[in-house]
């Protein structure tokens, strides 16, 4: 069974400071990779995903991850954090399409910026 | 840009009455799922639905739940008879033909008490 792990369940950055998020998954074919983003009160936003190809890849918001399988991690950046980057942050495995692509998401991180 | 819309967006209900929870997906696309996150834990696959049919459903969709598309733009979320831990908010999200990236709504926080 697939399944996700965000080690750091609160991040505290100053504004302007750079950002990394950490996510580590399980499974066993090659996985859809996702990260989303939730403010409060708000849905989850996509912010940039996986397939295949180029290991790093750019989102919005300036964000960007890079795709490692040999750390099976997918971690999320951003230079420069922006105070309106303060949010939740998931990170997400999909399954086979055959499957019904269902997402395993991680436990989140709460991203803070201080001013 | 075409969104995943969810009503109502918060209810309150008593144990044991039925609810219902209406999304409308994005026009064109084809697989509809659910999901919920109770209150500090993680966002948890409920069901996938495709084709008027079940997909896949997770070891929580029980017999309480039933997914419906009563007609071509409304993919709603029935549960039966609720309980306490059935508290969660509860996101519906769509994905096109390829089913490559689910769009979600913003959700319907459902408050059991």
């Amino acid at each position: 069974a697939q399944s996700v792990t965000q080690p750091d369940i609160h991040i505290t950055v100053s504004e302007g400071a750079s950002l990394e998020l950490r996510c580590n998954y399980s499974y066993g074919a090659t996985p859809y990779l996702f990260w989303y983003v939730q403010s409060p009160g708000q849905g989850l936003q996509l912010l940039l995903k996986y397939f295949s190809g180029d290991t790093l890849v750019q989102g919005i918001k300036g964000f960007e991850a890079e795709f490692k399988r040999s750390q099976s991690s997918f971690n999320l950046r951003k230079p420069s954090v922006h105070w309106s980057d303060a949010a939740e942050y998931f990170c997400a495995v999909g399954a086979d399409r055959a499957a019904g692509n269902k997402l395993t998401f991680g436990g989140g991180t709460r991203v803070l910026v201080k001013p | 840009e075409p969104e995943v819309t969810q009503t109502p967006s918060h209810q309150v209900t008593q144990m044991g009455q039925e609810v219902i929870l209406r999304c409308v997906p994005i026009s064109n696309h084809l697989y509809f799922y659910w999901y919920r996150q109770i209150l500090g834990q993680k966002v948890e696959f409920l069901v996938s639905f495709y084709n008027n049919e079940i997909s896949e459903k997770s070891e929580i969709f029980d017999d309480q739940f039933s997914v419906e598309r009563p007609d071509g733009s409304n993919f709603t979320l029935k549960i039966r008879s609720t309980k306490l831990e059935d508290s969660a908010m509860y996101f519906c999200a769509s994905t096109g033909q390829y089913q490559e990236t689910q769009y979600f709504g913003p959700g319907t926080r459902l408050l059991v008490l």
